[in-house]
């Protein structure tokens, strides 16, 4: 049992270009989210998804992009990087009463550098 | 919403030296609560977490938390820390019908030999 599972856990990029990050989960789970974690600033949500086909913005959804096609799978687009996306990310699933409770199961991030 | 505050950005503590993270939250509505630690250059793991019945809730590695509902904390404590501690813990909450969680913005636990 993998969990979540995150690619590539490192990356530099150039300003200005493109890229995804890869998220998938073998749980079954309904609910999947991106975080950003910035040193001081705690977890911010980026975006999240409720199901296949169902996605919604969270606190920081700016110059990113996400898609849901498939249960497992959650990955988060970067379009045009800027050097304010350096940082790291986790991808989290969930699963509506799971353990009583929303509990999050957490990938083991990706660390981006915009230079 | 829920927002949630840890007013301790940085904890350093002597070894088997007792110790406690704060976290207060803020909501309308019944709350979940939870802690999470992260170890250097690892994903977030829960900890522990309140979901209802018992206020004190325990971990299996001797932390423990109490949910107060008339202080709206949920503060975190070890009698006894060991190296191992050494870590970054999160305190979050969600609301019983909600499906996000609002992460505080960390407490970094240092451990002194």
């Amino acid at each position: 049992n993998a969990g979540v599972t995150q690619t590539p856990k490192f990356r530099i990029l150039k300003i200005g270009q493109s890229m995804t990050l890869q998220c998938t989960q073998d749980m079954n789970h309904n609910y999947m989210y991106w975080y950003r974690q910035d040193p001081g600033m705690g977890l911010k949500l980026i975006y999240y998804s409720v199901g296949a086909g169902i996605t919604d913005k969270g606190e920081v959804p700016n110059g990113y992009n996400v898609s849901r096609s498939t249960t497992e799978d959650f990955p988060l687009r970067l379009e045009l990087a800027a050097p304010s996306q350096t940082s790291v990310y986790f991808c989290a699933s969930s699963a509506p009463g799971q353990d009583g409770g929303y509990g999050y199961t957490f990938g083991s991030g990706t660390r981006l550098t915009v230079v | 919403a829920q927002s949630v505050t840890q007013l301790d950005s940085q904890v350093p503590v002597f070894e088997e030296a007792p110790v406690e993270l704060r976290c207060n939250y803020s909501s309308s509505v019944s709350v979940y609560l939870f802690w999470y630690v992260q170890y250097p250059n690892q994903g977030l793991q829960l900890l522990l977490k309140y979901l209802s019945g018992s206020t004190l809730v325990e971990s299996i590695n001797g932390f423990e938390a109490e949910f107060n509902k008339s202080q709206t904390s949920f503060h975190l404590r070890k009698p006894s820390v060991h190296i191992s501690d050494t870590a970054e813990y999160f305190c979050a909450v969600s609301s019983v019908t909600g499906n996000q969680f609002y992460f505080g913005t960390g407490t970094s636990l240092t451990v002194i030999p």
